[in-house]
């Protein structure tokens, strides 16, 4: 079956611009994870969503940084504003269900360059 | 806060030698443990894991073994091929931590050459 998608996978953008990242989970998979990954900071989680729950936002950087997830399924990476600093791979994961040692499924990427 | 600590690459090696790569974590609860490999160009994907003390993960001939007494979680086997050349991350969730979210060592770059 199809994996876990996302798009764009590249975006140029203007610093203080706002930018929308997509995420496609697997389809059934009730947990959908968000990370980035920068030359700094290595791989850092950012947010979490588990089925109905609140979402664990405990990863975010700023308030400039804000992410839904509509029907349980696809997801949404707002930043806002953004910084050089938030150049990055932002990466998207997905599990059948939160439980710890889930394996996590990733998609490419979006690599976001903030000029 | 949990952590995960993997040795620095690049880590350069002949066909067919032995490879070792470190990893030791501090966690609060119980965690589960992971290796993921990204190849160049492509995405993260899940090379290996283990869930309890004394397990042991292997694929594509490698192996790691959960040890709660030294917490480490070594990568290892024992005949490289030039394919094996990524960058390999080593890292744990942990139920205590909140969740199945991952926290990544560094990674370390392997290079197997002819």
């Amino acid at each position: 079956g199809a994996g876990v998608s996302q798009s764009p996978s590249n975006k140029v953008t203007e610093k203080g611009k706002d930018v929308e990242l997509r995420c496609d989970p697997i389809s059934g998979h009730t947990a959908l994870y968000w990370y980035r990954q920068s030359l700094g900071q290595g791989l850092e989680f950012l947010i979490y969503f588990q089925g109905n729950s609140a979402p664990d936002k405990s990863g975010l950087p700023s308030d400039r940084f804000s992410a839904e997830r509509t029907g349980g399924s696809v997801s949404t990476l707002t930043i806002q504003r953004t910084q050089q600093e938030d150049s990055a791979v932002y990466l998207c994961a997905s599990t059948l269900t939160g439980v710890t040692g889930d394996t996590q499924y990733f998609g490419p990427g979006t690599r976001l360059t903030v000029l | 806060g949990d952590s995960v600590t993997q040795m620095e690459g690049p880590v350069t090696l002949s066909e067919e030698a032995f490879l070792t790569i470190n990893c030791t974590y501090t966690a609060t609860g119980y965690p589960s443990l992971f290796w993921y490999v990204q190849y160049p160009g492509e995405g993260l994907q899940l090379l290996l894991k283990a869930t309890k003390a004394d397990d042991k993960g292997s694929n594509k001939g490698f192996e790691a073994t959960y040890r709660k007494e030294t917490t480490s979680f070594h990568l290892e086997k024992g005949s490289v091929q030039v394919s094996d050349s990524a960058v390999y991350f080593c890292a744990l969730s942990d139920l205590t931590g909140g969740g199945n979210k991952l926290t990544f060592g560094t990674g370390t770059q392997l290079k197997v050459e002819l």
